[in-house]
């Protein structure tokens, strides 16, 4: 079936360098392709998506990049900073034969200060 | 305000004992879903629905129900709960209509079970 490797799980960066998080999806047919962020004991908020006919959208310090041909999506953190320490999820839109969401294993980030 | 509701947001209960998990949306959302969380594994989907009426299976849906008799409202339930239902909740919601892209999900607060 369809699935969502990220990698890595755990990341560990300093205060002020950049973090970069990276999925790899197996349905060509995802179209769509949120990142999610969860703070301890909170539920997950979207930060940033694109869709399948943009390869690069940037929010501030927030950048996600995508390769519809290797099928893999990247999360970049510029000048990271202590409160941008919590779990991020990479996600697609899956419509081949159903429409689900499916999401990655998650990637645990710490800034260190 | 725009928002997803849950209830409980804990529960502490009995192997076999029937339980329902509320989950309202108020934004006129046609996709609702429920996920599960466990440590390492991410957000599985257990169901969702497109529209009133309308469910379908995610990834993990053994052990669980769901309906979809209003638009607001969709409901999980566990007719014989079991230790390994014991995880963290999410309903959510989106826009999301079938032949559409994805959209944002919303998410509610979260239900923590333990099922002993």
């Amino acid at each position: 079936g369809e699935n969502v490797e990220q990698h890595p799980s755990t990341l560990s960066v300093q205060e002020g360098d950049s973090a970069v998080i990276k999925c790899t999806y197996s349905d060509s047919a995802s179209n769509y392709f949120p990142w999610y962020k969860q703070e301890l004991g909170k539920r997950p908020q979207l930060i940033i998506d694109i869709r399948s006919n943009v390869g690069e959208k940037k929010d501030q310090r927030i950048a996600v990049t995508l390769n519809k041909t290797a099928k893999h999506f990247s999360l970049h953190i510029t000048e990271t900073q202590p409160e941008d320490s919590a779990v991020y999820f990479c996600a697609t839109w899956t419509t081949s034969g159903t429409y689900k969401y499916i999401f990655g294993t998650g990637t645990r980030l710490k800034v260190l200060a | 305000e725009a928002q997803v509701t849950q209830n409980p947001r804990y529960l502490i209960t009995v192997t076999g004992k029937k339980l329902t998990v509320t989950c309202s949306q108020n934004m006129n959302h046609e996709y609702m879903s429920w996920y599960r969380q466990d440590p390492g594994l991410g957000l599985r989907q257990i169901y969702y629905s497109m529209n009133v009426e309308v469910t379908d299976k995610g990834d993990v849906p053994e052990g669980y129900k769901v309906s979809r008799k209003e638009k607001r409202n969709f409901p999980l339930i566990l007719e014989s709960p079991s230790p390994n239902q014991t995880s963290l909740y999410f309903c959510a919601s989106t826009r999301t209509a079938a032949g559409t892209g994805g959209n944002e999900q919303y998410f509610g607060p979260g239900t923590r079970l333990t099922v002993t």
